[in-house]
């Protein structure tokens, strides 16, 4: 079945530096790559995806890249801000399969 | 409102009663997952549903733990004999499947439902 290894947090940045979280999977196929999201206090969004190798998924500011190569999906972010404070899910899957998480990377922006 | 919806949102229990989760996903949603996730931790997969059949249960769902979606809508978790180690965030997603999202649909989350056993 699927696996996902996700960078250890807490991640503590300033506000405006740049951020990276590393995630590598294992999968059977290619599956479809997520980044999920977890405000504190709010359920789990979605953030990004990408559906096959070297698509770029993007959204506020944030992106990843399906690298089928490496297997990973590391998610990255020029400028980040106090907003962004939240717990981040690296996870392969949708569609016909299953959702596997990884264990969450918190990240904490300071101003 | 047409996210996901969990109730109750919290739940204070004793060790040893029952308690019942629901979880009314999108409408059109085919699909039906449940999650439990605990403290520090990512979301652990449960079980999931398509319509009203149940595709997949996993090892950490132990005979004290069921799951219905009996009309294909709605779903509902029940714990038997609840213990402290079931106190956690109880999960539920829906999603689409077809032949047009099949590699695609991503999972859309309710808030939880907590489980807090004393």
């Amino acid at each position: 079945g699927n696996s996902v290894t996700q960078m250890e947090g807490p991640v503590t940045l300033s506000e405006e530096a740049f951020l990276t979280i590393n995630c590598t999977y294992t999968a059977t196929g290619y599956p479809s790559l997520f980044w999920y999201v977890q405000y504190p206090g709010e359920g789990l969004q979605l953030l990004l995806k990408a559906t096959k190798a070297d698509d770029k998924g993007s959204n506020k500011g944030f992106e990843a890249t399906y690298r089928k190569e490496t297997t990973s999906f590391h998610l990255e972010k020029g400028s980040v801000q106090v907003s962004d404070s939240a717990v981040y899910f690296c996870a392969p899957g949708g569609g016909y399969n299953k959702l596997i998480f990884g264990a969450g990377t918190r990240l904490a922006v300071h101003p | 409102d047409t996210g996901v919806s969990q109730n109750p949102r919290h739940k204070i229990t004793k060790r040893g009663q029952n308690v019942t989760f629901r979880c009314d996903p999108i409408s059109e949603h085919n699909r039906l997952y449940w999650y439990r996730q605990t403290l520090g931790q990512g979301p652990e997969f449960l079980t999931y549903f398509q319509n009203e059949a149940q595709l997949e249960k996993s090892r950490l769902l132990s005979d004290r733990f069921s799951a219905e979606r009996p009309k294909g809508s709605f779903s509902t978790l029940e714990i038997q004999r609840t213990e402290q180690g079931d106190s956690a965030m109880y999960l539920c997603a829906s999603s689409l499947i077809s032949g047009a999202t099949a590699n695609t649909g991503e999972l859309f989350f309710g808030e939880g439902s907590r489980l807090t056993v004393l």
